[in-house]
């Protein structure tokens, strides 16, 4: 069964240290893996797509495909980007329709 | 101003109602999609609808319905049958069925059961 696993529900890092929130997925085949931000007050909103193979907002995430992994990091955490982040994945097994993970709260202490 | 509207942002029920979330979008996309979000479980998908006159149920249907009349809007009616109705809905939108492209959402409706 496609799934996808975000092990901490809160993560709490000071600013200006490195910040990894992990994902793991199950998944038979070849997913897109994304991560989405929801900033407090605002829309959830898509931050990065692995097939982009971009930095936004100086996160960057690299699909391990043997470890079946797609953490999200950024190596000096700043106050704004305490919100909820999610990873998702899509893929022709779920119909090409978003399946989640739980979410991790980061939280950027000053 | 383009992008998808949820009305209304708080809607309060009482038992044995039913209820309409409307979704409104201007972005001429085909595909729009209903998740509920709990505390804890991300977001879990209703109903979603590809095209017109089409839609799919999702994880969680049951308790819910949905219509697609038309391209730009897709109202969910949240019944009597829904036993635990309290929670943060959302609305999206893609240009496709597949995510690939992304998803743009709207800014919510939370339910409450009084």
């Amino acid at each position: 069964a496609q799934r996808v696993t975000q092990p901490e529900k809160l993560l709490s890092v000071f600013k200006g240290a490195p910040v990894e929130l992990k994902c793991n997925y199950s998944y038979s085949g070849s997913p897109e893996l994304f991560w989405y931000v929801q900033y407090s007050r605002q829309r959830l909103q898509l931050l990065l797509r692995h097939i982009s193979r971009e930095s936004i907002k100086g996160f960057t995430a690299d699909l391990n495909k043997g470890e079946t992994s797609f953490h999200l990091k950024k190596p000096f955490a700043q106050e704004e980007d305490s919100a909820m982040y999610y990873c998702a994945l899509s893929g022709r097994w779920s119909n090409y329709q978003l399946i989640w993970g739980a979410g991790t709260k980061l939280i950027i202490k000053p | 101003d383009g992008g998808i509207t949820q009305s209304p942002k708080y809607l309060f029920r009482k038992e044995g109602q039913n209820v309409t979330l409307s979704c409104e979008q201007n972005l001429n996309h085909d595909a729009m999609y209903w998740y509920r979000q709990d505390p804890g479980q991300g977001l879990r998908l209703i109903y979603y609808s590809q095209i017109v006159n089409d839609f799919q149920k999702g994880d969680i249907a049951e308790g819910y319905s949905v219509s697609r009349e038309k391209k730009e809007s897709f109202p969910l009616t949240v019944t009597s049958a829904q036993k635990n109705p309290t929670a943060f809905y959302l609305c999206a939108s893609s240009t496709s069925r597949d995510a690939a492209y992304g998803y743009t959402f709207g800014s919510g409706t939370r339910l409450t059961v009084v």
